[in-house]
């Protein structure tokens, strides 16, 4: 059973365009979600997080959406560069007891 | 910066081979993990470590065990290898257990099992 869905499992997106993947969770006793980037023949690094008492996080091009009621986050890449191309991953931490990752999403940036 | 180390970057192994994957930490990680990351499914976690000589099973531990001699060291064994065990191994090592602080991945070893 995946504890966290994440969709779409690919995505292209124009130079300048607002990449956007969406996950989704079921446990509310999940208390941080960070976001992983993996380039190819890498492996993922922490690219940004949230905790649920926040409902937005910004870091410069990159911004997590929070929405606890619906148990649904996203990660907004806004002005995507052909270095963005890469696999995100989301992730849901119950701090202690339980670490799951997403299903992953391959995003191209086209020049 | 923690590095997370592995030793092999691509591997082809025969099928019934034992097979061992090798990583090491550096920054005296008190836990390791071993995922694997398959297209559609993400990473699963076959094994992690909480302290040296300590194990625990994963969401898919089956047809692998693992061995922790040494704190900064953490080995994956396929018994006997079989082609559904062709996928990307990632290893990993965190501070504190189950939490996002220090959570450092390796490169990633590439196992094909023909």
């Amino acid at each position: 059973q995946q504890q966290v869905k994440q969709s779409p499992q690919s995505l292209i997106v124009q130079k300048g365009g607002i990449s956007i993947i969406n996950c989704a969770y079921e446990n509310t006793a999940f208390d941080y979600f960070p976001w992983y980037q993996q380039f190819p023949g890498k492996g993922p690094a922490l690219l940004i997080a949230i905790r649920p008492d926040v409902s937005e996080k910004k870091e410069g091009r990159f911004t997590i959406s929070f929405n606890k009621s619906a148990k649904q986050f996203s990660l907004h890449i806004m002005d995507s560069q052909p270095g963005d191309s890469a696999t995100y991953f989301c992730a849901a931490i119950n701090t202690g007891n339980q670490f799951y990752f997403g299903t992953g999403t391959s995003l191209t940036v086209i020049p | 910066d923690v590095k997370v180390t592995q030793s092999s970057r691509y591997l082809v192994k025969r099928t019934g081979e034992k097979v061992f994957l090798e990583c090491v930490q550096d920054m005296d990680h008190e836990n390791m993990f071993w995922y694997r990351q398959d297209p559609g499914l993400g990473l699963r976690l076959i094994y992690f470590s909480y302290d040296v000589k300590m194990k625990e099973k994963g969401d898919i531990p089956e047809g692998y065990s693992v061995s922790r001699e040494k704190k900064e060291r953490f080995s994956l064994i396929l018994e006997s290898a079989s082609t559904n065990q062709t996928s990307m191994y990632l290893c990993a090592s965190s501070f504190v257990l189950w939490s996002n602080y220090g959570y450092t991945f390796g490169s990633g070893t590439r196992l094909t099992v023909v």
